[in-house]
């Protein structure tokens, strides 16, 4: 079975503070992926990985940025965290060429105050 | 992004079947999902279509697929309380990118 695995199910902030998240997957993916999900308007994608050290923007990827030095772990930080980046944050891992399967870690739920 | 469409809640009695719809947008869409969520988790892939067929049954789950009116939906068979929860679907329309639907609150009452 896939695993991804996320470093925090649950994180409290202040405004300000840099916040790292972490995601590892343990089945050599080559693609890893953050959303973040919010009530009302689903899992909007932030930023993918389609190798190491490669990134892509996704559709939100406005006060947030990604680091891929290994394969199997994919971190998401915020530089100077604000409120309106309370959420949950779920990533996810699939392999190239099986796009049929996308896989998700458990989430972690950001509280920024 | 695409847009893909869901209602937003359904309510059903233990035993009785639910199906839930979505709508998607991109004809060219070569995978389509569905993924269940439970109360403060991540998402679970539940089963997915291939584009090239109609329907798909896995045990208590059918997905049926309407191409020419780009609808998709996913019929639970014997619903039970373990299947409350939040229903996804999402389409692959390329450059590794999914969209999602808003999700579908699903509540079984026993």
């Amino acid at each position: 079975d896939v695993k991804v695995t996320q470093s925090s199910r649950y994180l409290v902030k202040r405004t300000g503070e840099k916040v790292f998240l972490e995601c590892v997957q343990d089945m050599d993916h080559e693609n890893m992926f953050w959303y973040r999900q919010d009530p009302g308007l689903g899992l909007r994608l932030i930023y993918f990985s389609y190798d190491v050290k490669m990134k892509e923007k996704g559709d939100i990827p406005e006060g947030y940025s990604v680091s891929r030095e290994k394969k199997e772990r994919f971190s998401l930080i915020l530089e100077s965290a604000s409120t309106n980046q309370t959420s949950m944050y779920l990533c996810a891992s699939r392999n190239t060429g099986r796009e049929e399967t996308q896989y998700f870690g458990p989430g972690t739920r950001l509280l920024v105050l | 992004g695409e847009d893909v469409e869901q209602s937003l809640f359904l309510s059903v009695r233990e035993g009785d079947s639910s199906v839930i719809n979505c709508t998607y947008t991109d004809s060219s869409s070569t995978y389509l999902y569905w993924y269940k969520q439970e109360p403060g988790a991540g998402l679970q892939l539940l089963t997915y279509i291939f584009s090239n067929m109609d329907m798909k049954q896995d045990q208590r789950l059918t997905v049926l697929l309407n191409k020419k009116d780009k609808h998709l939906s996913l019929r639970i068979a014997d619903t039970q309380t373990g299947d409350s929860a939040i229903y996804f679907c999402a389409e692959y329309y390329g450059n590794n990118r999914l969209a999602f639907g808003k999700g579908n609150q699903v509540v079984v009452i026993p």
